[in-house]
């Protein structure tokens, strides 16, 4: 069964400085890995979503990296704001079609202190 | 388009009573999907539906669960009898088209409490 780990589970900032985030998975057979944002006492929303074939998506100033044979992806994110604050959780997707199947992570809770 | 909503979005009931939760996927999309989140376990995999029709129930906890989906935009995760161990918050999510890499919505969730 696809196990999918973040670490840290909390991690707090000083505002301006860049940060990673890390997600392991333990079936390197995976179609696509996507991040996700989680706002207090909201739904999900999709940041980047990398397909297996890719290394890296970009998207301002968050950067999604891909090693597939090792089961690892990590979320970068530059300059950091108080708005970052969320809770950023990674989920992979075993199939292309079928629609998102995904297995998440529980999540890094992030802080980004002024 | 308003999004995935979502009712009700907070709700305290009894244990043994009846839980009817509701979701309006977004117009079009055709893959409608219910999640549960807790501290302990996640986010899980609870059904999912395309075209209205059940693909993957194997999520569903137990037979107290149940959802049915009798049209393109109403969906109902139904809890009978509930028990304080499905206090989460439950997410129904859409997406357009079958291609796992099509951008899936969430809508903001419903939180259970069971005492």
């Amino acid at each position: 069964k696809q196990e999918v780990t973040q670490i840290p589970a909390a991690l707090s900032v000083p505002e301006g400085e860049n940060l990673v985030l890390n997600c392991s998975f333990t079936d390197s057979a995976i179609y696509n890995l996507q991040w996700f944002r989680q706002d207090p006492g909201k739904g999900l929303t999709s940041l980047l979503l990398i397909q297996s074939s890719q290394r890296e998506q970009t998207s301002g100033r968050l950067n999604a990296s891909l090693d597939k044979s090792s089961g690892r992806s990590t979320l970068y994110i530059a300059a950091s704001q108080p708005g970052d604050s969320a809770t950023y959780l990674c989920a992979v997707n075993l199939r292309r079609t079928g629609a998102n199947n995904l297995f998440f992570g529980t999540g890094t809770r992030l802080t980004v202190i002024p | 388009d308003a999004g995935v909503i979502q009712s009700p979005r907070h709700e305290v009931t009894e244990m043994g009573q009846e839980v009817t939760l509701r979701c309006k996927p977004i117009s079009g999309h055709d893959y409608l999907f219910w999640y549960r989140q807790t501290m302990m376990r996640g986010l899980e995999l609870l059904i999912y539906f395309n075209n209205n029709v059940p693909i993957d129930d194997s999520g569903m906890p137990e037979d107290r669960f149940s959802a049915k989906m009798p049209n393109a935009s109403f969906s109902t995760l139904k809890i009978q009898p509930s028990e304080p161990r499905d206090s989460a918050v439950y997410f129904c999510a859409s997406t357009e088209g079958g291609d796992s890499g099509n951008t899936i919505y969430f809508g903001e969730g419903s939180w259970l409490t069971v005492v």
